[in-house]
């Protein structure tokens, strides 16, 4: 099946302690892109990856890092977590950057106390 | 940048009755339009889209229209179910870019 998983689904920790939300796909996609979502925001893009080793920032980058070592995945890495960063975080692939259909993977509910 | 509208941010309808949602985009260059539609702890997923060179796009109950020269393109659910309820986003990007701007999302309810 073809799919975009994420992990953890939930994640509740604490201001200053680096966590990491893995992403993969099984699609051969070679674009992916971090979003999240917050109340009245819609989603916003973190950072996106157009293959790989090559990533590059979104519209909110601040405090977030990337890697694209392998095509399949693409993890969020958040070095010191800050309140702020309390959000729902979807990672999705396509085909290509732009116009194509992006397939979002299930979502993780992060909150930084 | 591309920047896009969503209006309105909450709709209830009435089961079978007929529900709009409206986008408005910035950037003319634009010319794909997604719609995608979130069920509850669930990601985003793809009902509808429609390219610049097509006004008008049908699937089933949804449907899809585009004004270029007024830069707004619209999604029309007909004859609504409750299985429709979800929060919906449009979205805009064009080709060569690589970039999908969403909008900031509408609830839809259906009331049996």
């Amino acid at each position: 099946e073809a799919q975009v998983t994420q992990n953890p689904r939930y994640l509740i920790t604490v201001t200053g302690k680096k966590l990491t939300v893995t992403c993969s796909q099984n699609m051969n996609h070679e674009y992916m892109s971090w979003y999240r979502q917050d109340p009245g925001l819609g989603l916003r893009q973190i950072y996106y990856s157009m293959n790989v080793e090559v990533t590059d920032k979104g519209d909110v980058p601040e405090g977030y890092k990337v890697s694209r070592k392998e095509k399949r995945n693409f993890p969020l890495i958040l070095e010191s977590p800050s309140p702020n960063q309390t959000s729902l975080y979807f990672c999705a692939s396509s085909f290509a950057a732009g116009a194509y259909e992006q397939y979002f993977g299930p979502g993780t509910r992060l909150t930084v106390t | 940048g591309e920047n896009v509208e969503q209006h309105p941010s909450t709709l209830s309808v009435q089961e079978g009755d007929s529900a709009v949602i409206k986008c408005t985009y910035s950037d003319s260059a634009s010319n794909y339009f997604p719609w995608y539609k979130q069920e509850l702890g669930k990601g985003p997923q793809l009902i509808i889209d429609i390219r610049s060179n097509v006004g008008e796009k049908k699937d089933q109950r949804i449907a899809v229209t585009l004004n270029k020269t007024a830069k707004h393109f619209s999604l029309h659910i007909t004859e609504t179910q409750p299985e429709d309820s979800a929060v919906y986003f449009c979205a805009a990007s064009m080709d060569g870019t690589d970039k999908l701007i969403f909008g900031t999302g509408t609830r839809l309810q259906v009331f049996p």
